[in-house]
């Protein structure tokens, strides 16, 4: 059966600090993935998704997620995050977008 | 622009009296999902309809029911809402189950008093 699990529950970072969000997926076949962020009180959208080819992708906000398949990875990175980062992301796998726990971000101002 | 709309955004009922959500869409999508999605959790997908064809996930209880009467509408129903089922309700479409990129409504929230 598909799963997906991420690595931290919750992370607390300052602005301008880099930020990496683990996501570990645990099926075979082809596998694609998505990362979702949920802001305080809005709704869930997308920030990025790998479907295959290029295993760096660039999402929107200055996210980026890399595809190690000899990882079993597709950890979620921003260079210099923002207070309005601060939010909820999910790592997620098609199907039946089987999610992973979640990961609170809180970045202090 | 196109979207997912949920009406109410916030719904408050009484142990155990019927409740129905309600989902919109105008972005012509074939699929429709309801999830359920608890404090500090990751939702937890429910049913889906692909075009008329509803599929029930194992472990949704029987108390929750769904209609989809056409392409744009999806509604959830809660037959006898008890004090665990006070959560999130998360509407989302997407246009194929091969794509499977969702797009996700505000959600309702539900109360049971």
């Amino acid at each position: 059966a598909q799963s997906v699990s991420q690595h931290n529950h919750h992370v607390i970072l300052s602005e301008a600090a880099s930020l990496e969000l683990g996501c570990n997926y645990s099926y075979g076949g082809t596998v694609n993935l998505f990362w979702y962020v949920q802001y305080p009180g809005q709704h869930l959208q997308l920030l990025l998704k790998y479907f295959s080819g290029d295993p760096l992708v660039k999402g929107i906000k200055g996210f980026e997620a890399e595809f190690i398949k000899s990882k079993f990875s597709f950890n979620l990175r921003k260079p210099s995050v923002q207070w309005s980062d601060t939010a909820e992301y999910f790592c997620a796998a098609p199907g039946k977008l089987i999610f992973g726990q979640g990961t609170t971000l809180q970045v202090k101002p | 622009d196109a979207m997912v709309i949920q009406n109410p955004r916030y719904q408050v009922t009484q142990f155990g009296k019927p409740v129905t959500l309600s989902c919109s869409q105008t972005l012509n999508h074939n699929v429709m999902y309801w999830y359920q999605q608890k404090s500090s959790q990751a939702p937890k997908l429910l049913f889906h309809y692909y075009d008329k064809d509803f599929n029930n996930e194992a472990d949704t209880p029987d108390n929750f029911q769904s209609r989809r009467p056409n392409t744009s509408f999806c509604f959830l129903d809660i037959r006898s809402p008890g004090l665990g089922d006070a959560a999130m309700y998360l509407c989302a479409t997407s246009r194929d189950q091969v794509s499977n990129e969702q797009f996700f409504g505000p959600g309702t929230r539900l109360t049971v008093l």
